[in-house]
């Protein structure tokens, strides 16, 4: 199973809405990541969690909030975002963050009006 | 700073085709180098992983190659097939303290025609 899926595929929110992209991964990989990526450009790392606990903040703004409840989950919490901040957020996840592979889930579309 | 380069940025062939896309980086000391393909709206699917000791990797109707001196890789694939259109995009990491970090190349838009 080389799966990392991610819910919901597509999110529609309000600027004053509180809402959480969520990703699960089975593969026993302790290195998670949360991507961003506008049309037509390719991806941009935001966040690493390495054994559970975050390791990279890519100078991210603070209306999103990772979380990462155990080694299978990775949670990214949104607040107050701007119409700007509407992208596909990807999930990936590797063995360890330095390791070799990293998996791609599907992506969350998600829309700020 | 690391900087992927993808050429060409878009690419239409007939199918049956052999293809080569072409990724340039501009720091060497790269940990390792990753095809990915990513059709409209979707995630990123792993294709082929390169290691810095490795020269290539094959998968099927897919060859990845690696030259480090030169700072380049290239994807071939064999017999083009409609179902092969999509986007693929090539992406690293650096050896040392940001070997976590993928840069990406913008990417190659594929597109097979029957």
């Amino acid at each position: 199973d080389t799966e990392v899926t991610q819910t919901p595929k597509h999110l529609v929110m309000g600027m004053t809405n509180k809402k959480s992209l969520k990703c699960e991964q089975h593969m026993g990989h302790r290195a998670m990541y949360w991507y961003k990526q506008k049309a037509k450009k390719p991806p941009e790392l935001m966040f690493v969690y390495s054994y559970e606990k975050l390791s990279i903040n890519e100078s991210v703004p603070s209306r999103f909030s990772p979380e990462c409840p155990n080694s299978s989950l990775l949670n990214l919490h949104l607040h107050a975002l701007q119409p700007e901040d509407s992208a596909l957020y990807l999930c990936a996840s590797s063995l360890q963050p330095s390791a070799a592979e990293a998996f791609f889930g599907q992506g969350t579309r998600l829309t700020v009006v | 700073k690391q900087e992927v380069t993808q050429i060409p940025a878009a690419l239409s062939v007939p199918e049956g085709e052999n293809l080569v896309l072409n990724c340039s980086f501009t720091d060497s000391a790269i940990y390792n180098l990753q095809w990915f393909r990513q059709d409209p709206g979707k995630g990123l699917t792993s294709l082929l992983l390169i290691q810095s000791s490795q020269r290539e990797q094959t998968s099927g109707r897919l060859n990845a190659s690696l030259d480090k001196s030169s700072g380049r890789s290239t994807l071939y694939i064999a017999a083009s097939q409609p179902g092969d259109s999509a986007t693929y995009l090539c992406a690293m990491s650096l050896s040392g303290g940001s070997n976590y970090k993928l840069t990406f190349g913008k990417g190659t838009l594929l597109t097979v025609n029957p």
